[in-house]
């Protein structure tokens, strides 16, 4: 069974400071590793999908790596600022019907 | 814009009152998934619809029922709702295969039960 961790489950940082959000999963025959944005009481907002195949993908001040032979995800996040406060989730697809989430990374960013 | 649209926002309904959460998507997938996530909890799969063929979860409580009309409607229909039952639901939807598009959520309904 998939299993996916990831660390830390808090993080507080000052504005401008760039970061990492480390995922972690245990089966590694993945079809692609998304990263989720969730703002309190919101639903979910893709920020970046990245294949098994695929090494990283970037949007804007997110870089996000995956080691799937690892089993290992990074979300990198540059110049931090206040608005990028939320939840992050990570979330591994294998097959269409299974999506297995982390718990997430509440992230607090103070200006 | 295509997206996926989740009606009510939030929903307030009685212990045991039958209540029925509704999704639309614009995107023209053919996989639609409800998903129930609890406070500080991670988004846990209900069932789902590829394209008109009914996936349950094999811990999904009988008290959960859904219905798909066509391709871009999905409801969730909750028998008898209980205290439990509190949660933001999350509809999404996927295009088979969906290794190259990924996963597309709604904003999610919030339901209190009181």
């Amino acid at each position: 069974k998939q299993e996916v961790t990831q660390i830390p489950a808090a993080l507080s940082v000052p504005e401008g400071e760039n970061l990492v959000l480390n995922c972690s999963f245990t089966d590694s025959a993945i079809y692609n590793l998304q990263w989720f944005r969730q703002d309190p009481g919101k639903g979910l907002t893709s920020l970046l999908l990245i294949q098994s195949s695929q090494r990283e993908q970037t949007s804007g001040r997110l870089n996000a790596s995956l080691d799937k032979s690892s089993g290992r995800s990074t979300l990198y996040i540059a110049a931090s600022q206040p608005g990028d406060s939320a939840t992050y989730l990570c979330a591994v697809a294998r097959g269409y019907s299974t999506l297995t989430f982390g718990k997430g990374t509440m992230l607090l960013v103070s200006p | 814009d295509a997206m996926v649209i989740q009606n009510p926002r939030y929903q307030v309904t009685q212990f045991g009152k039958p209540v029925t959460l509704s999704c639309s998507q614009t995107l023209n997938h053919n996989v639609m998934y409800w998903y129930q996530q609890k406070s500080s909890q991670a988004p846990k799969l209900l069932f789902h619809y590829y394209d008109k063929d009914f996936n349950n979860e094999a811990d999904t409580p009988d008290n959960f029922q859904s219905r798909r009309p066509n391709t871009s409607f999905c409801f969730l229909d909750i028998r008898s709702p209980g205290l439990g039952d509190a949660a933001m639901y999350l509809c999404a939807t996927s295009r088979v295969p969906a290794r190259v598009e990924g996963y597309t959520f709604g904003s999610g309904t919030r339901l209190t039960v009181v």
